[in-house]
C-alpha cells in the first residue's frame, strides 16, 4: 500500500533546542497531518495541513509548534522551543482527499526531551 | 469524555477462532478507519468505512453512523494477526482529525 515516511525514526534532544520532524507523505496526496502519542495513552490530533495552510488545529498544538511543506518537499513540525513534555511518539498522515479519504500513517518518530 | 470507546482492551483467541471488535461513540462521527499496528509501531490501513460493511480475507468490518458504532470481525483468525487493532473516526462536525480508541491487543495462541 502507499508508504508514508518519517525522519529520523528517534530524536533525542535537550530541553529549549530546536527540532525539527520530516515527513514524506504519499507522493499524490493532498492532505498531511500530524499526530501525537505519548508514552501508555491514546493518539491525537496535532493539526492537518493543505494547500500551504493549517486548516485545523487542537490545543495541543501549542505556539511553539509550527508546519510548513516548502516547495512539495518534506512536510515538518517544527517545535521551538521544546519541552520535557513534547516527549512522545509524532505520526505523520497524508490523504488524497480531505476528510473523506482514508489517511496513511508513517512509522512514527520517537522524541524524548531530556 | 472519550467519544470513541473501543472494547475489549485485551483479546486472547485461539487459532482458528473468532471474535469481534466494537467501537462505541459518543457522538455521530463521518467515516471510520480500522487499523493494526505491527511489531515495529508501524500502523497498518485495515478499513475505511463512511457507512454500511466492507469485508478483506478474513476480516470484516462494518459502521453504522445513526447507531454511533463500528465493528471488527475476525475469523479463522491465525498467529499472525497477533498485535494491536485501533479504530479512529472522523467526527461529522467538519472536523478533519481522526479520534482515536484506546486499542485492542489481541493475542492469537496455537
Amino acid at each position: 500500500g502507499p508508504k508514508v515516511l518519517q525522519i529520523p525514526s528517534h530524536q533525542i534532544i535537550d530541553m529549549g533546542q530546536m527540532v525539527t520532524l520530516n515527513c514524506d507523505p504519499v507522493s499524490n496526496h493532498l492532505y498531511f497531518y500530524w499526530y501525537k502519542q505519548i508514552l501508555g495513552q491514546q493518539m491525537e490530533f496535532l493539526v492537518n495541513f493543505y494547500n500551504g495552510k493549517v486548516m485545523e488545529k487542537s490545543k495541543l498544538f501549542k505556539d511553539q509548534f509550527s508546519v510548513e511543506r516548502p516547495d512539495g518537499s518534506y512536510f515538518t513540525l517544527k517545535i521551538q522551543p521544546t519541552a520535557l513534555e513534547d516527549s512522545a511518539v509524532y505520526f505523520c498522515a497524508s490523504s488524497l482527499a480531505s476528510i473523506q479519504d482514508t489517511q496513511y500513517f508513517g512509522p512514527g518518530t520517537r522524541l524524548l526531551v531530556l | 469524555g472519550d467519544q470513541v470507546e473501543q472494547s475489549p482492551s485485551a483479546l486472547s483467541l485461539h487459532e482458528g477462532t473468532g471474535s469481534a471488535l466494537r467501537c462505541n461513540f459518543t457522538t455521530t462521527m463521518r467515516a471510520v478507519q480500522w487499523f493494526r499496528k505491527n511489531s515495529r509501531g508501524s500502523l497498518i490501513n485495515l478499513f475505511y468505512l463512511a457507512s454500511g460493511t466492507k469485508e478483506n480475507g478474513r476480516l470484516k468490518s462494518a459502521f453504522d453512523s445513526k447507531e454511533r458504532y463500528s465493528t471488527l470481525h475476525i475469523r479463522d483468525a491465525q498467529l499472525e494477526d497477533s498485535g494491536t487493532y485501533f479504530c479512529a473516526a472522523v467526527a461529522s462536525s467538519g472536523s478533519w482529525q481522526l479520534i482515536f480508541g484506546s486499542g485492542t491487543q489481541l493475542t492469537v495462541m496455537p
